[in-house]
């Protein structure tokens, strides 16, 4: 089964307006982290915004937060006023903490492209 | 700023040869991962590492090795390259386990 699952290969979203990118994610370890990166046409990754399982508080960074629901297994990516420079494919990214020696399992990604 | 160079951008090899990826970080990272990415396939790990000498594979080993004899430096070879093996290769290394991995630029190597 998938560990991290992007159902959105591809979406669009209007400049200024704010937009949702959807990551559910399947781990039996109560201690993980979740971490999103954009990666703009040039290819190189740059990561985003953390999110740790035992966070109360649903991180932020500027015009990015995650939308941590943790029962039902989701990490949602909220883009504000979307920009722009904002196209890029972004991955959601899960590592677990004590079964997987440090390594990061990646999603497939979801193309955004914001229209002027 | 954390820096991860990869040696090249583009690279064009030939069917049969043994080619090296070279990866360089200059943070003191103990972990340094190697990835490849193609359209659709997110990306997939190859090997890993997390402190010299030391390698564990990841999920797609086969027709790769690696080697790792100083701290800041991870390569990746290909043993008898192929053309399935043509693809981006990211390189990425982090510090802790709840820290993110900073990437190279990536290398796009073509195999003819």
């Amino acid at each position: 089964a998938q560990k991290i699952t992007q159902t959105q290969p591809g979406m669009f979203v209007q400049e200024k307006e704010a937009v949702t990118l959807d990551c559910t994610y399947d781990t039996s370890d109560p201690s993980y982290g979740l971490f999103w990166y954009k990666q703009p046409s040039s290819g190189e990754m740059i990561f985003l915004i953390y999110q740790g399982s035992y966070d109360q508080q649903n991180a932020t960074e500027g015009r990015y937060s995650l939308n941590f629901q943790k029962a039902r297994k989701s990490a949602n990516l909220v883009i504000s006023a979307s920009q722009l420079g904002d196209s890029a494919m972004y991955f959601c990214a899960m590592r677990e903490v004590n079964t997987n020696a440090g390594k990061s399992t990646f999603g497939d990604g979801t193309t955004l492209t914001v229209k002027p | 700023d954390v820096k991860v160079t990869q040696s090249s951008r583009y690279l064009v090899k030939r069917t049969g040869e043994k080619v090296f990826l070279e990866c360089v970080q200059d943070m003191d990272h103990e972990n340094m991962f190697w990835y490849r990415q193609d359209p659709g396939l997110g990306l997939r790990l190859i090997y890993f590492s997390y402190d010299v000498k030391m390698k564990e594979k990841g999920d797609i080993p086969e027709g790769y090795s690696v080697s790792r004899e100083k701290k800041e430096r991870f390569s990746l070879i290909l043993e008898s390259a192929s053309t399935n093996q043509t693809s981006m290769y990211l390189c990425a290394s982090h510090p802790g386990l709840n820290q993110p991995q900073h990437f190279g630029d990536g290398t796009r190597l073509s195999i003819l």
